[in-house]
């Protein structure tokens, strides 16, 4: 597609049930990321992927969050147990790999999730 | 411990004017700048980068200041145009090469006035 695409865009779920969002970077793109933004609060790194390559987990904030890429292409980001505090709006991004210099990441819409 | 430092949330200025917003960072590893805008519902769009070893990088009505020393940056927009009006967020990187993940301030709200 012409750019990232995520869904839902919107998911209300109750605390302790688990979701599934998705990911669909832009083609060719071989770096994902997901991010979440909290009420007030800036973008916050959760993982990367990159290739083959063992994914950069160092972000998720607790073991209920785990991702996975498959095919190098599409991305899940699963919240097992949701809590309250997990509401926010969670983005994904693609790029490219570089050389040398920063990479511009491209975002989704992102997902907005709330836990009742 | 936030390493990216938006300090104003808002920002009114009237078309045609300046606008200046302000960045700071506390990593001295960080070597790459990006600012990004955001619509509502949307995701955030790149708009501009600066590298450590400049200290300036304009592209059309926008333009990035690096002060390293200070460990501060700025965006200026100018003139301002109501279509400008967005949240625009700083973001850090550390790293030359691959891929990195950024680090972002909170956001600086920018309103626009006919």
């Amino acid at each position: 597609g012409a750019g990232v695409s995520q869904s839902p865009s919107n998911k209300v779920t109750e605390k302790g049930k688990d979701v599934e969002l998705r990911c669909d970077p832009i083609s060719g793109h071989t770096a994902l990321y997901w991010y979440r933004q909290s009420l007030g609060q800036g973008l916050e790194f959760l993982i990367y992927f990159q290739g083959n390559s063992a994914p950069d987990k160092s972000g998720l904030p607790s073991d209920r969050f785990s991702a996975e890429r498959t095919g190098g292409s599409v991305s899940t980001l699963t919240i097992q147990r949701t809590q309250q505090e997990d509401s926010a709006v969670y983005l994904c991004a693609s790029s490219l790999v570089r050389v040398a210099g920063a990479n511009e990441q491209f975002f989704g819409p992102g997902t907005r999730l709330t836990v009742l | 411990d936030q390493q990216v430092k938006q300090n104003s949330p808002s920002l009114s200025v009237q078309e045609g004017r300046i606008s200046i917003l302000n960045c700071d960072y506390t990593n001295s590893m960080f070597d790459y700048f990006l600012w990004y805008k955001k619509y509502p519902a949307e995701g955030p769009t790149f708009l501009i980068s600066i590298s450590s070893i400049k200290d300036k990088n304009e592209d059309g009505r926008f333009t990035v200041f690096l002060n390293k020393s200070a460990k501060h940056l700025s965006l200026h927009i100018v003139p301002s145009q109501p279509g400008d009006s967005a949240v625009y967020f700083c973001a850090a990187s550390a790293g030359d090469t691959g891929f990195q993940k950024l680090v972002f301030g909170t956001g600086t709200r920018l309103l626009v006035s006919p």
